[in-house]
């Protein structure tokens, strides 16, 4: 049959403010997490992680909080510029990460107005 | 450090043929996996390579196989090509160790089957 395109949410932030890009992952077991950036003909660029035993983690104009109560990753991007529009993927892994084996989300695409 | 290099960058195949995509990973790092990207699916794991022994397999048919040589470099290959093997082939290569280890993607190897 045909394939039908992943509709991804789309968040839409002017320049200079923050963003927050939220992520519902699935396994509870899951203790490995990482959030990718993914721009048009390219493949995903490494931005942050985090193990379970964390809540908060800190970038480079990034933060990744974790919730493990909920099962529930955020992204949040300070001071947003035109160069992070691109499409945004969290991955988890359930296997003490010690595996290439992730299971990705489905992406939000971040939209920043100048 | 050189990232991870993928080759061909573009490949047009016909259905029924056969194909063989290239990975050099970063240097130093041992562990090599490859993912399917479509719209329809998103990214997909297909398996994982670490020191030349196949460490983890995804759901895909075995149509879809790979091999990892002695200097890491991976190399993966679909036989019977199928119109739905169109997608976007990505190599990740990390040092495959304990605790956590974030994939280093490439940029992929967009394969057409006509």
């Amino acid at each position: 049959g045909e394939s039908v395109g992943l509709h991804l949410p789309t968040l839409s932030v002017q320049e200079g403010d923050n963003s927050i890009i939220n992520c519902a992952y699935s396994n509870s077991a899951s203790d490995y997490f990482i959030w990718y950036k993914q721009e048009s003909g390219k493949g995903p660029q490494f931005i942050i992680d985090i193990r379970s035993n964390m809540d908060k983690r800190q970038g480079q104009r990034v933060t990744v909080l974790l919730n493990k109560t909920v099962k529930h990753l955020s992204l949040q991007i300070a001071a947003t510029q035109p160069g992070d529009s691109a499409v945004y993927f969290c991955a988890e892994t359930p296997w003490a990460g010690n595996t290439g084996k992730l299971i990705f989300g489905q992406g939000t695409t971040l939209q920043v107005k100048p | 450090k050189a990232g991870v290099t993928q080759t061909p960058r573009y490949l047009i195949k016909t259905r029924g043929q056969q194909v063989t995509l290239s990975c050099s990973p970063i240097s130093g790092h041992r562990s090599v996996s490859w993912y399917q990207q479509t719209p329809g699916q998103g990214l997909q794991f297909l398996f994982e390579y670490f020191s030349e022994t196949q460490r983890n397999k995804g759901n895909f048919p075995g149509r879809f196989s790979g091999r990892q040589f002695s200097n890491s470099r991976s190399e993966m290959n679909v036989s019977t090509l199928e119109l739905g093997d169109s997608a976007l082939y990505l190599c990740a290569s990390s040092t495959g160790g304990q605790g956590g280890s974030p994939l280093h993607f490439g940029n992929g190897t967009r394969l057409t089957v006509t």
